[in-house]
C-alpha cells in the first residue's frame, strides 16, 4: 500500500543535529497530520494541517517544526531534540472537508522510527 | 482520568473463540468513534467506525453507549490473524480532526 509514505523509515540523531522527516499523500486529500507514538503510551496528536494551514498545534516544543508546502506533503523539522523524543513519528492524511459532523477516516503512513543518543 | 481507557490485556485466546473488548471516554461532547487495529511495528489502521445504532462488520461488531460513555468490540470465531493491538478511538468535541487514541488492547489468537 503506497497511499502515505514516510522517509526515512529509521533515523539515527544526536542531540545537536537538525534533521527532517518527510510525508507524503497520494490520496487526494487535503488534512495532512503528525503523531508521536512513544512505547506503552496512545498515539499523540502534535500537529493538524488542513488545505495547508495549520489548524492544530498541541503543546508541541519548538524544537520540532512543521512545513505543509502543498496538500500532498509534510514534514517535521526537527533540532536540537532529547533522548525522550525518541519514539515512532506517524504522518496521517484524511478527505479536510469543512462538514461539521462528517467522521473523516485517516490513513497513517508507515512511520519514521526515531532515536535521539 | 485518560480520556480514553482501555484494558491494555493481553488477551490470549484460542482460535475460534469469542472475545470483546471494551473501552470509555471521558469527554461526553465526542462525536465520532472508531476501532483501529495495529500490528507489530507497523501503522495502525481503520477497522471500522461505531455507531450508535451498532454495527456489523462479517465477525465484527461494535457497539456504542453514548449514556455509560462506553464502546466495545465483539470478535467471534477468532482467526490467527486478528492478532493485534486493538486501539479505541474518540474525537474531541468540535473536531473532526483532532484523534483522541486509547493506548490499545493487545489480542494474541493462539492456534
Amino acid at each position: 500500500e503506497t497511499g502515505v509514505t514516510q522517509t526515512p523509515r529509521h533515523l539515527v540523531m544526536g542531540m545537536t543535529n537538525k534533521k527532517s522527516l518527510k510525508c507524503e499523500q497520494h490520496l487526494g486529500h487535503n488534512a495532512m497530520y503528525w503523531y508521536k507514538q512513544s512505547a506503552k503510551k496512545p498515539l499523540e496528536l502534535m500537529f493538524v494541517y488542513n488545505f495547508k494551514e495549520q489548524t492544530e498545534n498541541n503543546s508541541v516544543p519548538s524544537r520540532f517544526s512543521p512545513e505543509c508546502p502543498n496538500s500532498s506533503h509534510l514534514f517535521l523539522h526537527l533540532h536540537t531534540l532529547q533522548p525522550e523524543d525518541s519514539a515512532l513519528y506517524l504522518c496521517a492524511s484524511s478527505q479536510g472537508r469543512d462538514l461539521a459532523g462528517v467522521q473523516e477516516t485517516q490513513y497513517f503512513g508507515p512511520g519514521t522510527r526515531l532515536l535521539v543518543l | 482520568r485518560k480520556e480514553v481507557e482501555q484494558d491494555p490485556g493481553p488477551f490470549n485466546v484460542p482460535e475460534g473463540a469469542t472475545v470483546a473488548f471494551n473501552c470509555t471516554y471521558s469527554n461526553s461532547a465526542s462525536q465520532s468513534f472508531f476501532w483501529y487495529r495495529q500490528d507489530c511495528r507497523k501503522e495502525p489502521k481503520l477497522l471500522m467506525s461505531v455507531y450508535s445504532s451498532g454495527n456489523e462488520d462479517g465477525r465484527f461488531t461494535a457497539q456504542l453507549n453514548r449514556a455509560s460513555q462506553y464502546i466495545s468490540l465483539l470478535i467471534r470465531d477468532s482467526k490467527l490473524s486478528d492478532s493485534a493491538t486493538y486501539l479505541c478511538v474518540v474525537t474531541r468535541s468540535g473536531s473532526a480532526r483532532q484523534l483522541t487514541f486509547g493506548s490499545g488492547t493487545q489480542l494474541t489468537v493462539l492456534p
